[in-house]
């Protein structure tokens, strides 16, 4: 399909580690990334990915690419209450730099 | 660094008047800005792109008489929406980048059409 696809929810216990799965469009996708947005608010990067790496470390955040599947995941370690936003992948797509496109976004309740 | 703000952050207006919302970077200066639209539940769906000093391109669907989008200077970017009506109510979320690589998002507006 055209969309970006992500699960809607995901719920998991303080302290877990958390993994947020996407599927993307664009095999030719330059750039992929994922942003958090809490409640009314805009949204934050995170961290983004390029195409020709398979994985990223940041901190508590991983990003794991699969080319082939076109699969994107963000996982969480030592999840906290405060991760608990709706967590958007988004990719580039065509050749004008810069054109964003977003998954329908995972909430991510983190219980205590 | 990196801060990019919109005002106002509410508006409600009444149906058939014109809103303007404001994207601007504090920190840097844009070449190209971006305004996407969020329904409730739904993606961000990207609207316009706007590069200063030149015409917005807007992504198909998307009615450029009904949405105005200026790009005057660096640092400054305009939506208008108008001839408002409750189907646009939204929450309205620019963004700005220097590089290809890099986006970085207004907090939004969220539009409320009576």
């Amino acid at each position: 399909g055209e969309d970006v696809e992500q699960s809607l929810f995901l719920s998991v216990r303080e302290g877990d580690s958390s993994v947020i799965n996407c599927t993307y469009t664009d095999s030719s996708s330059t750039y992929l990334y994922w942003y958090k947005q809490e409640p009314g608010a805009g949204l934050q990067l995170l961290t983004y990915i390029f195409s020709n790496m398979d994985m990223k470390q940041d901190q508590r955040l991983t990003v794991l690419l699969n080319k082939k599947d076109k699969h994107l995941s963000l996982r969480i370690a030592d999840t906290q209450t405060g991760d608990s936003a709706i967590y958007f992948c988004a990719e580039i797509r065509g050749s004008t730099l810069g054109r964003l496109y977003f998954g329908r976004g995972t909430q991510l309740t983190v219980w205590p | 660094g990196a801060v990019v703000s919109q005002h106002p952050s509410r508006v409600i207006c009444k149906s058939g008047t014109s809103v303007k919302i404001e994207c601007r970077s504090l920190d840097f200066q844009a070449t190209t800005m971006f305004w996407y639209r969020q329904f409730p539940k739904k993606s961000l769906m990207l609207m316009a792109t706007s590069n200063e000093g030149s015409k917005a391109t807007y992504e198909q669907g998307v009615e450029k008489d009904k949405f105005l989008i200026n790009h005057a200077s660096l640092t400054l970017s305009t939506l208008t929406v108008t001839s408002a009506h409750p189907e646009d109510s939204s929450f309205y979320i620019c963004s700005a980048g220097t590089r290809s690589d890099t986006q970085y998002f207004g907090p939004g507006t969220r539009l409320t059409v009576l």
